[in-house]
């Protein structure tokens, strides 16, 4: 119930595609859902985050998707530049100040 | 900036050698939190700290134990390091204002 599922585990694309990171979850008190990115060597970082209120949320080239009722969130990274290469992290947790619960995490390639 | 710092990016310890690994960040954060990351498996909470000599454990607190003496510092202790705790520790804190959390830059263990 604690788990987040996350695909694909690795995934290449040219440059200006779009590539998408798909998400689950079972446990429906998780109500805030934030994706990480992280460059080799360095720590997790807050890329963006959605709460189940809305369907959708956009921040500049990346999209979060979220459907409530198939309990499923993805990332989707508009217009990809090699620059985007990196492992991505979905996650969810229940309100202010609790536990993250991580997906496994996703290895995204961007192709010159 | 939040700044978090973990005090070593690389150690190298002995099976059986008692190994402290330290974390401090600048923000007044309450929450404090040590993860271990492992190729496909993502981020596993190990222990976190909710305040001042509060500690909760994660998931996976088996052969770690914590210390929260200041606000600012947490650490984590393998009381005796064995191989099977090779991995990339980091740790993050978390404001309750905002609800991110930010992460160190990670301490990449080897026990040998």
């Amino acid at each position: 119930q604690q788990q987040v599922k996350q695909s694909p585990q690795s995934l290449i694309v040219q440059k200006g595609g779009i590539p998408i990171i798909n998400c689950a979850y079972e446990n429906t008190a998780f109500d805030y859902f934030p994706w990480y990115q992280q460059f080799p060597g360095k720590g997790p970082a807050l890329l963006i985050a959605i709460r189940p209120d809305v369907s959708e949320k956009k921040e500049g080239r990346f999209t979060i998707s979220f459907n409530k009722s198939a309990k499923q969130f993805s990332l989707h990274i508009m217009d990809s530049q090699p620059g985007d290469s990196a492992t991505y992290f979905c996650a969810a947790s229940m309100m202010y100040g609790q536990n993250f619960v991580f997906g496994p995490g996703t290895r995204l390639s961007v192709l010159p | 900036d939040v700044k978090v710092t973990q005090s070593s990016r690389y150690l190298v310890k002995r099976t059986g050698e008692k190994v402290f690994l330290e974390c401090v960040q600048d923000m007044d954060h309450e929450n404090m939190f040590w993860y271990r990351q492992d190729p496909g498996l993502g981020l596993r909470l190990i222990y976190f700290s909710y305040d001042v000599k509060m500690k909760e454990k994660g998931d996976i607190p088996e052969g770690y134990s914590v210390s929260r003496e200041k606000k600012e510092r947490f650490s984590l202790i393998l009381e005796s390091a064995s191989t099977n705790q090779t991995s990339m520790y980091l740790c993050a804190s978390l404001g309750l204002a905002k609800n991110i959390q930010y992460f160190g830059a990670g301490t990449r263990l080897s026990v040998l």
